[in-house]
Protein backbone atom coordinates (compact mmCIF):
# COMPACT_ATOMS: atom_id res chain seq x y z
CA UNK A 1 0.00 0.00 0.00
CA UNK A 2 1.27 3.60 -0.86
CA UNK A 3 0.93 5.45 1.81
CA UNK A 4 3.08 8.47 0.44
CA UNK A 5 1.53 9.84 -2.84
CA UNK A 6 4.43 11.89 -4.96
CA UNK A 7 3.44 14.23 -7.86
CA UNK A 8 4.37 14.45 -10.83
CA UNK A 9 6.25 11.56 -11.86
CA UNK A 10 8.69 13.52 -13.89
CA UNK A 11 9.43 17.97 -14.50
CA UNK A 12 11.61 19.27 -16.84
CA UNK A 13 12.39 22.88 -15.74
CA UNK A 14 14.39 25.69 -17.59
CA UNK A 15 17.79 26.93 -15.55
CA UNK A 16 17.40 29.50 -13.25
CA UNK A 17 13.68 28.17 -12.40
CA UNK A 18 11.90 27.06 -9.87
CA UNK A 19 10.77 23.09 -9.60
CA UNK A 20 7.84 22.10 -7.23
CA UNK A 21 7.27 18.52 -6.09
CA UNK A 22 4.76 17.88 -3.83
CA UNK A 23 3.75 14.47 -1.81
CA UNK A 24 0.80 13.60 0.45
CA UNK A 25 0.46 11.40 2.99
CA UNK A 26 -2.53 9.72 4.79
CA UNK A 27 -1.19 8.21 8.27
CA UNK A 28 -1.32 10.92 10.88
CA UNK A 29 1.21 9.55 12.95
CA UNK A 30 4.01 10.15 10.45
CA UNK A 31 6.03 12.88 12.16
CA UNK A 32 9.28 13.38 10.36
CA UNK A 33 9.64 14.23 6.52
CA UNK A 34 12.86 13.59 4.89
CA UNK A 35 13.30 13.90 1.40
CA UNK A 36 16.29 12.35 -1.07
CA UNK A 37 18.22 12.97 -3.88
CA UNK A 38 19.34 9.96 -6.27
CA UNK A 39 21.52 10.78 -9.06
CA UNK A 40 21.91 7.69 -11.81
CA UNK A 41 23.71 4.92 -10.68
CA UNK A 42 23.76 5.88 -7.17
CA UNK A 43 21.82 5.18 -3.87
CA UNK A 44 19.58 7.76 -2.68
CA UNK A 45 21.03 10.70 -0.40
CA UNK A 46 19.72 12.57 2.30
CA UNK A 47 18.63 16.17 1.39
CA UNK A 48 16.47 17.53 3.68
CA UNK A 49 14.19 17.28 6.41
CA UNK A 50 11.45 18.33 8.44
CA UNK A 51 9.17 17.62 11.59
CA UNK A 52 5.64 18.70 11.69
CA UNK A 53 5.74 21.53 14.42
CA UNK A 54 7.36 23.73 11.56
CA UNK A 55 5.56 25.09 8.17
CA UNK A 56 8.89 25.60 6.18
CA UNK A 57 12.60 24.25 6.18
CA UNK A 58 14.90 26.43 4.06
CA UNK A 59 18.67 25.06 3.25
CA UNK A 60 19.86 27.05 0.64
CA UNK A 61 18.25 26.51 -2.50
CA UNK A 62 16.17 23.59 -1.15
CA UNK A 63 12.95 24.87 1.19
CA UNK A 64 10.13 22.36 2.29
CA UNK A 65 6.62 23.35 2.83
CA UNK A 66 4.59 21.44 5.09
CA UNK A 67 0.96 22.02 5.68
CA UNK A 68 -0.45 19.81 8.86
CA UNK A 69 -3.58 20.32 8.29
CA UNK A 70 -3.96 19.32 4.61
CA UNK A 71 -1.61 16.39 5.43
CA UNK A 72 1.08 17.85 2.52
CA UNK A 73 4.15 18.66 2.07
CA UNK A 74 6.52 19.88 -1.39
CA UNK A 75 9.93 20.23 -2.16
CA UNK A 76 10.72 23.76 -3.89
CA UNK A 77 14.38 24.26 -5.29
CA UNK A 78 14.94 27.76 -6.41
CA UNK A 79 17.41 28.90 -8.81
CA UNK A 80 17.51 25.12 -10.51
CA UNK A 81 20.30 24.44 -12.01
CA UNK A 82 21.31 21.26 -14.26
CA UNK A 83 23.54 19.63 -11.43
CA UNK A 84 19.97 19.51 -9.43
CA UNK A 85 18.94 16.77 -12.29
CA UNK A 86 18.37 13.77 -10.39
CA UNK A 87 15.24 11.90 -9.13
CA UNK A 88 13.74 12.69 -5.74
CA UNK A 89 11.74 10.87 -3.39
CA UNK A 90 9.57 12.41 -0.22
CA UNK A 91 9.49 9.73 2.41
CA UNK A 92 7.86 9.72 5.89
CA UNK A 93 8.59 7.62 8.77
CA UNK A 94 6.54 7.52 12.56
CA UNK A 95 9.19 8.01 15.51
CA UNK A 96 10.40 5.41 16.97
CA UNK A 97 9.22 2.50 14.62
CA UNK A 98 12.38 1.15 12.19
CA UNK A 99 10.85 2.08 9.12
CA UNK A 100 10.71 4.93 6.10
CA UNK A 101 8.43 4.69 3.87
CA UNK A 102 8.88 6.31 0.24
CA UNK A 103 7.34 8.02 -2.21
CA UNK A 104 7.44 7.09 -5.92
CA UNK A 105 9.80 9.80 -7.16
CA UNK A 106 10.03 12.75 -9.67
CA UNK A 107 12.56 12.67 -12.02
CA UNK A 108 13.92 16.46 -12.44
CA UNK A 109 15.47 17.57 -15.57
CA UNK A 110 17.05 20.91 -15.91
CA UNK A 111 17.51 22.16 -18.91
CA UNK A 112 20.75 25.34 -19.65
CA UNK B 1 34.61 6.40 2.96
CA UNK B 2 31.98 4.34 1.87
CA UNK B 3 30.58 2.93 4.73
CA UNK B 4 28.44 0.26 3.06
CA UNK B 5 29.71 -2.21 0.44
CA UNK B 6 27.26 -3.80 -1.64
CA UNK B 7 28.28 -6.92 -3.91
CA UNK B 8 27.48 -7.64 -6.89
CA UNK B 9 27.09 -4.71 -7.88
CA UNK B 10 25.37 -6.04 -10.92
CA UNK B 11 24.28 -9.98 -11.53
CA UNK B 12 22.25 -11.93 -14.38
CA UNK B 13 20.92 -14.69 -13.42
CA UNK B 14 18.35 -17.09 -14.36
CA UNK B 15 14.79 -17.84 -13.40
CA UNK B 16 14.96 -20.40 -10.52
CA UNK B 17 18.64 -20.24 -9.52
CA UNK B 18 19.32 -18.77 -5.64
CA UNK B 19 20.62 -15.54 -5.48
CA UNK B 20 22.45 -13.76 -2.33
CA UNK B 21 23.01 -10.19 -2.49
CA UNK B 22 25.67 -9.07 0.32
CA UNK B 23 25.99 -5.87 2.77
CA UNK B 24 28.66 -5.00 4.78
CA UNK B 25 28.92 -1.81 6.66
CA UNK B 26 32.06 -0.72 8.88
CA UNK B 27 29.70 1.71 11.04
CA UNK B 28 28.75 -1.34 13.79
CA UNK B 29 25.47 -0.09 13.67
CA UNK B 30 22.43 -2.67 14.84
CA UNK B 31 20.34 -1.52 12.31
CA UNK B 32 20.17 -2.76 8.61
CA UNK B 33 17.59 -2.35 5.67
CA UNK B 34 16.86 -3.75 2.75
CA UNK B 35 15.32 -2.13 -0.21
CA UNK B 36 14.14 -2.57 -3.73
CA UNK B 37 13.87 0.24 -6.39
CA UNK B 38 11.27 -0.05 -8.84
CA UNK B 39 10.16 2.35 -11.45
CA UNK B 40 6.72 3.73 -10.51
CA UNK B 41 7.11 2.28 -7.11
CA UNK B 42 10.34 4.47 -5.38
CA UNK B 43 11.78 2.32 -2.82
CA UNK B 44 9.94 -0.48 -1.10
CA UNK B 45 11.50 -1.89 2.07
CA UNK B 46 12.35 -5.93 1.96
CA UNK B 47 13.40 -6.73 5.07
CA UNK B 48 15.73 -5.16 8.31
CA UNK B 49 17.65 -6.32 11.30
CA UNK B 50 17.56 -4.62 14.17
CA UNK B 51 20.71 -6.90 15.79
CA UNK B 52 22.75 -9.92 14.92
CA UNK B 53 19.95 -12.69 14.57
CA UNK B 54 17.41 -10.28 14.74
CA UNK B 55 15.36 -10.00 11.32
CA UNK B 56 11.70 -8.83 10.28
CA UNK B 57 10.01 -8.39 7.19
CA UNK B 58 8.80 -4.86 5.33
CA UNK B 59 6.19 -4.48 2.84
CA UNK B 60 7.31 -6.71 -0.01
CA UNK B 61 9.52 -9.82 1.64
CA UNK B 62 7.60 -12.59 0.01
CA UNK B 63 10.27 -15.06 -2.11
CA UNK B 64 12.83 -12.96 0.19
CA UNK B 65 15.05 -14.29 2.98
CA UNK B 66 17.56 -12.74 5.25
CA UNK B 67 20.24 -13.25 7.94
CA UNK B 68 22.41 -11.34 9.87
CA UNK B 69 25.30 -13.45 11.43
CA UNK B 70 27.29 -10.43 12.24
CA UNK B 71 27.23 -7.26 12.93
CA UNK B 72 28.68 -6.16 9.72
CA UNK B 73 27.00 -8.45 7.23
CA UNK B 74 23.30 -8.19 5.68
CA UNK B 75 23.00 -10.98 3.62
CA UNK B 76 19.80 -11.02 1.28
CA UNK B 77 18.64 -14.33 -0.29
CA UNK B 78 16.17 -15.18 -3.22
CA UNK B 79 15.50 -18.51 -3.11
CA UNK B 80 14.28 -19.22 -6.13
CA UNK B 81 14.81 -16.21 -8.49
CA UNK B 82 11.87 -14.52 -10.82
CA UNK B 83 11.74 -12.22 -13.27
CA UNK B 84 9.65 -10.10 -11.04
CA UNK B 85 12.53 -9.84 -8.72
CA UNK B 86 14.56 -7.81 -11.53
CA UNK B 87 15.24 -4.50 -10.05
CA UNK B 88 18.18 -2.53 -8.20
CA UNK B 89 18.08 -3.27 -4.28
CA UNK B 90 19.66 -1.36 -2.02
CA UNK B 91 21.02 -1.74 1.70
CA UNK B 92 20.98 0.95 4.34
CA UNK B 93 21.56 2.06 7.66
CA UNK B 94 20.65 4.70 10.13
CA UNK B 95 22.78 7.86 9.25
CA UNK B 96 25.27 9.11 12.06
CA UNK B 97 22.22 11.53 13.19
CA UNK B 98 20.27 8.66 14.80
CA UNK B 99 17.39 10.00 13.54
CA UNK B 100 14.24 6.87 12.04
CA UNK B 101 13.86 9.25 8.98
CA UNK B 102 17.67 8.88 7.81
CA UNK B 103 19.22 6.82 6.60
CA UNK B 104 22.81 6.35 4.50
CA UNK B 105 21.99 4.37 1.32
CA UNK B 106 24.97 1.64 -0.50
CA UNK B 107 25.18 2.29 -4.04
CA UNK B 108 22.98 -0.72 -4.95
CA UNK B 109 22.93 -3.83 -6.63
CA UNK B 110 20.93 -4.33 -9.71
CA UNK B 111 19.64 -8.04 -10.45
CA UNK B 112 18.12 -9.09 -14.12
CA UNK B 113 16.17 -12.68 -13.67
CA UNK B 114 16.43 -13.96 -17.03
Amino acid sequence: QQQVKQSPQSLIVQKGGISIINCAYENTAFDYFPWYQQFPGKGPALLIAIRPDVSEKKEGRFTISFNKSAKQFSLHIMDSQPGDSATYFCAASIRNTDKLIFGTGTRLQVFP
Amino acid sequence: DAGITQSPRHKVTETGTPVTLRCHQTENHRYMYWYRQDPGHGLRLIHYSYGVKDTDKGEVSDGYSVSRSKTEDFLLTLESATSSQTSVYFCAIPSRTGNTGELFFGEGSRLTVL
